[in-house]
């Protein structure tokens, strides 16, 4: 079985440009979460969706962020514009709907220019 | 405000020996504590997790400490091995009314020296 991939690995970019991150969860599950992990940081929670619907946005830091699930399978997370603090690596992870056992992708490796 | 303390932020260890990752909380809400480990490259990848009823949980070489009064938790590799080299993350999850919520430490970079 498939696990949790991410598009694409790495991405370099400049401050004001565009960047759009894609994740396919593991099918079947219907929970998907972004993660985000500054060097040498925690893996900070940005959001949550169960199934296509924004369960728990309370962790994308401001509206530069875009993150959308239609029909409920693969997300898309839009940086529009970077800038230089989005810099970082963006984890998706997908569970099943009534358990806390998460599977994380490889990760996105995002550096803002 | 960090939810999760961990530390310490890099351990190197002879192989054989005993590996211990600290972490701390504080929120009492928390009531499952996993643990992931992260090879260079992948996603961090679940290892062993607890709960709050039990004190400790061991699943081969890996086992977790918990000590809910003090609300610290370890995680212990026996015998460590160069293949254990990696960075490990605790984390504390809660219920709340828009689903589950993860919080994570700020990871270990384990090293096994042969």
């Amino acid at each position: 079985e498939a696990g949790v991939t991410q598009f694409p690995s790495h991405s370099v970019i400049e401050k004001g440009q565009t960047v759009t991150l894609r994740c396919d969860p593991i099918s079947g599950h219907d929970n998907l979460y972004w993660y985000r992990r500054v060097m040498g940081k925690e893996i900070k929670f940005l959001l949550h969706f169960v199934k296509e619907s924004k369960q728990d946005e309370s962790g994308m830091p401001n509206n530069r962020f875009l993150a959308e699930r239609t029909g409920g399978t693969y997300s898309t997370l839009k940086v529009q514009p970077a800038e230089l603090e989005d810099s970082g690596v963006y984890f998706c992870a997908s569970s099943l709907r009534d358990t806390r056992v998460q599977f994380f992708g490889p990760g996105t490796r995002l550096t803002v220019l | 405000q960090q939810q999760v303390k961990q530390s310490p932020q890099s351990l190197i260890v002879q192989k054989g020996g005993i590996s211990i990752i600290n972490c701390a909380y504080e929120n009492t809400a928390f009531d499952y504590f996993p643990w992931y480990q992260q090879f260079p490259g992948k996603g961090p990848a679940l290892l062993i997790a607890i709960r709050p009823d039990v004190s400790e949980k061991k699943e081969g070489r890996f086992t977790i400490s918990f000590n809910k009064s003090a609300k610290q938790f370890s995680l212990h590799i026996m015998d460590s091995q160069p293949g254990d080299s990696a960075t490990y993350f605790c984390a504390a999850s809660l219920r709340s009314n828009t689903g589950n919520q993860f919080y994570f430490g700020t990871g270990t970079s384990l090293t096994v020296i042969p």
